[in-house]
Formats: C-alpha cells, sequence, structure tokens
C-alpha cells in the first residue's frame, strides 16, 4: 500500500493564482483531512470529509475549496492564492468514525506564495 | 473551543536523560480525545497513542509514557532514556467528532 500520497511536493505559486493540491488514499478510509501547518501554530484544521460526496469546514476553510467524488481522492483547490497561504500543507485519513481515530498522514506540500 | 497547550516550545537534553513533555487541554466536551503525534526532521506526521476521555489509565510503550490526568486537563508525555532518534516536534492534539486541534508542538533535541 501507498498510504496516503500528496502531489506536488513543492510549489511556488504568485498572488492571485490558483491550484489544486491531490491528495489519494489507497486504505478505503472514509475520512480524510486537509491541514495546515505553520511555524508556532500546529497543525489547523482546513476541511475534511466523512465519505464521499460529504465535506465539511474545519477551523480556517477561508480561500480554500475541496469536493469529495471518490473514496480514495480529497484535492485542496486555492481558490486565488494569497501570501498568507504559504505553508505545508498535509492531507490524513482515518477509518470510519472521523478523526477520533488514529489519523496517517501524507507526506505534505510545502507552498510559497509571492 | 477546545484548546490545546504545549507551553515548553523547545527542548534540549542529553542522551539516555528522560524527559517530559507537557500538554494542557480545554474542552467543554465530556467525550474527547487525545493524541500524541511525532515529527521527525525528515518531515512526516507520525501517530503515537490515541486516549478517550473515560480512560484514565497511564499507559507505557517501550520507552515511552503517558499520564493522562482530567482533574488538572494534562496528557503529558515521557521519553525514559532519551536517545538522539527522539529527536522531532512532539504534537499533542485534542479531538471532539470532526473538530481536531493541535498544540503549538514541542521541539526536542537530545545530544549525544
Amino acid at each position: 500500500n501507498a498510504g496516503v500520497t500528496q502531489t506536488p511536493k513543492f510549489q511556488v505559486l504568485k498572488t492571485g493564482q490558483s491550484m489544486t493540491l491531490q491528495c489519494a488514499q489507497d486504505m478505503n478510509h472514509e475520512y480524510m483531512s486537509w491541514y495546515r501547518q505553520d511555524p508556532g501554530m500546529g497543525l489547523r484544521l482546513i476541511h475534511y470529509s466523512v465519505g464521499a460526496g460529504i465535506t465539511d469546514q474545519g477551523e480556517v476553510p477561508n480561500g480554500y475549496n475541496v469536493s469529495r467524488s471518490t473514496t480514495e481522492d480529497f484535492p485542496l483547490r486555492l481558490l486565488s492564492a494569497a501570501p498568507s497561504q504559504t505553508s505545508v500543507y498535509f492531507c490524513a485519513s482515518s477509518y470510519s468514525g472521523g478523526n477520533i481515530n488514529e489519523q496517517f498522514f501524507g507526506p505534505g506540500t510545502r507552498l510559497t506564495v509571492l | 473551543a477546545q484548546k490545546v497547550t504545549q507551553a515548553q516550545t523547545e527542548i534540549s537534553v542529553v542522551e539516555k536523560e528522560d524527559v517530559t513533555l507537557d500538554c494542557v487541554y480545554e474542552t467543554r466536551d465530556t467525550t474527547y480525545y487525545l493524541f500524541w503525534y511525532k515529527q521527525p526532521p525528515s518531515g512526516e506526521l507520525v501517530f503515537l497513542i490515541r486516549r478517550n476521555s473515560f480512560d484514565e489509565q497511564n499507559e507505557i510503550s517501550g520507552r515511552y509514557s503517558w499520564n493522562f490526568q482530567k482533574s488538572t486537563s494534562s496528557f503529558n508525555f515521557t521519553i525514559t532514556a532519551s536517545q538522539v532518534v527522539d529527536s522531532a516536534v512532539y504534537f499533542c492534539a485534542l479531538s471532539e467528532v470532526n473538530d481536531m486541534r493541535f498544540g503549538a508542538g514541542t521541539r526536542l533535541t537530545v545530544k549525544p
């Protein structure tokens, strides 16, 4: 099993550009989530999904969109990138039951917005 | 709102020393879950332990142990006889269904 995979590993954007961070898992997990990690702030939940077709907002959803058309994939879209979105983004998945279970994290995407 | 505080930003110890990482949480729910994750220098996040709010038993796993005290809202993590490979950032996290809050993390450096 590949576990949770994320692409790209690194990305540089200009302010105002849009892009999609890809996340896929091959463990048949129902729950998937996106976090951003900023220095001194730990990880903060952006969006999550409890199953295909169901998404909801986390702590810091503004500026991001998600969709979940399949169990395996959970892409994160930046609509109009801003320097404040410079961060490391982690995708995670877990068994059903939401984030009360152990989460498996992807390797992360380091995003810089100029 | 729920909150997790890891007051120790950085800790440095010499190999074989014992070290305790503190975690204090705030929540209004009676049902919640507490976690510790490790982030080594390579950057990935590794699950260490999960504890639910109804289970206050302490847990030991090799050199790692966890002390959960609801009376003080704390979930502290102790590494006994630390090793260089324990050098990492450690995150404490609190979960109420579909909401997860991480602490800011404690960077542990173990020197040989």
